[in-house]
């Protein structure tokens, strides 16, 4: 079964609008936390935010900001005021605390690609 | 802080040739991992290690020989490359299981 979902393979937003980029996730361990990770056309992956499945607010980090709901398995990624840099593919990931397993325990979906318009 | 290096960026291989995949991080992280990127497939655990001698295999780790001697060092062995492990490579690095990866640069590698 596929652990993380990211049912929107593209995606395209105007500049200086906001986007909202969807992941869904399942695990049944209570402890995990989600990432979101950009990978422009150079190819690297930069690591952008992180929620902790524990967190009582929602993680912010600049333009970027994690909608958690955690009863509905979801952490979507919203982009504020959009920049033609923020053109990209953006991979959700999911990091489950088991402990037995340590480093299987990283999975990532399979990435929506922005394009930022002007 | 160089962070997670790879070498090489770019390789080309015929089907059979062998080759290791370099990848050093200077961050002194225990945790550290290689993945390979597939088209539509986001990334696949291929090999990870918790420390210096100690690996495991991940998801898809078929064609694939590592080894942890130093904490900086993991490089990846394809032993008879094929086709279908033309990919692009990432090795990846965190401090502590609970904490963030961070990527390298990638490896893009065709196979002929």
């Amino acid at each position: 079964a596929q652990k993380i979902t990211q049912t929107q393979p593209g995606m395209f937003v105007q500049e200086k609008e906001a986007v909202t980029l969807d992941c869904t996730y399942d695990t049944s361990d209570p402890s995990y936390g989600l990432f979101w990770y950009k990978q422009p056309s150079s190819g690297e992956m930069i690591f952008l935010i992180y929620q902790g499945s524990y967190d009582q607010q929602n993680a912010t980090e600049g333009r970027y900001s994690l909608n958690f709901q955690k009863a509905r398995k979801s952490a979507n990624l919203v982009i504020s005021a959009s920049q033609l840099g923020d053109s990209a593919m953006y991979f959700c990931a999911m990091r489950e605390e088991t402990y037995d397993n340590y480093g299987q325990n990283f999975v990532f979906g399979p990435g929506t690609r922005l394009s930022v318009l002007p | 802080n160089a962070g997670v290096t790879q070498t090489p960026k770019f390789q080309v291989l015929k089907t059979g040739q062998s080759m290791t995949l370099q990848c050093a991080q200077d961050m002194n992280h225990e945790y550290m991992s290689w993945y390979r990127q597939d088209p539509g497939m986001g990334l696949r655990l291929i090999h990870y290690s918790v420390g210096a001698g100690i690996t495991d295999q991940g998801e898809v780790p078929n064609g694939y020989n590592v080894s942890r001697s130093t904490t900086e060092d993991f490089p990846l062995r394809l032993l008879s490359a094929a086709p279908s492990q033309t990919s692009v490579y990432f090795c990846a690095s965190r401090e502590d299981i609970g904490e963030t990866q961070y990527f390298g640069p990638g490896t893009r590698l065709l196979v002929l």
